[in-house]
């Protein structure tokens, strides 16, 4: 079973500063299907990005994903006041298992 | 609008049932895989079945193998989780999550709101 870690826990940045999230596997993903999740508190989680890249329907071009292999990033350019929560990633390649990470919680500094 | 509602939380003693249900709307039902995921309250998200898109296909986290049955109905547009044998770790809020695609390699793009599951004496 692949093993995601995200870092850090918790980012606390300011409106307007960048956030790079860290997601890293225990083993190569296959086909880079790794997703992007956010959650604000007391909502359902969100798709953000999927195949590791691709942005979702309706996202801002603020978030970016990348990485492969074993190594994957969010990036959010230009933080807005609605982009503090948690992110998850997620892996949905191996053997109809799905893997999520223990999430990264960006708050307001 | 494509929405999934879920129903059919509540709160069961260790050792009970309950049938959890998800309510299909604004899109092709039997076309794409369904899952259920559930999230501890405090915690982050767990996988816990998977489903493809004519049912023929089940996935099961080992937490919850052998204990719960996911399935659908595509002529009613609706996913269910039968829950037995429960055990105060399956406290949580169950989110149902539509796939991206007919198959279950592939992201869970629309979530519902989630029905809070509570197992206790």
């Amino acid at each position: 079973e692949i093993v995601l870690t995200q870092s850090p826990g918790t980012l606390s940045l300011s409106p307007g500063e960048r956030a790079t999230l860290s997601c890293r596997a225990s083993q190569s993903v296959t086909s880079n299907y790794l997703a992007w999740y956010q959650q604000k508190s007391g909502q359902a989680p969100r798709l953000l990005i999927y195949g590791a890249s691709s942005r979702a329907t309706a996202i801002p071009d603020r978030f970016s994903g990348g990485g492969s292999g074993t190594d994957f990033t969010l990036t959010i350019s230009r933080l807005e006041p609605e982009d503090f929560a948690v992110y998850y990633c997620q892996q949905y390649g191996s053997s109809r298992r799905f893997t999520f990470g223990p999430g990264t919680k960006v708050d307001i500094k | 609008e494509v929405q999934l509602l879920e129903s059919g939380g509540g709160l069961v003693q260790p050792g009970g049932s309950l049938r959890l249900s998800c309510a299909a709307s604004g899109f092709t039902f039997n076309t794409y895989a369904m899952s259920w995921v559930r999230q501890a309250p405090g915690k982050g998200l767990e996988w816990v079945a998977a489903i493809s898109s004519s049912g023929a296909y089940t996935y099961y986290a080992d937490s919850v193998k052998g204990r719960f049955t996911i399935s659908r109905d595509n002529s009613k547009n609706t996913l269910s989780l039968q829950m037995n044998s429960l055990r105060a770790e399956d406290t949580a809020v169950y989110y149902c999550a539509k796939l991206a695609s007919p198959s279950t390699t592939s992201a869970f793009d629309i979530w519902g709101q989630g029905t809070m599951v509570t197992v206790s004496s």
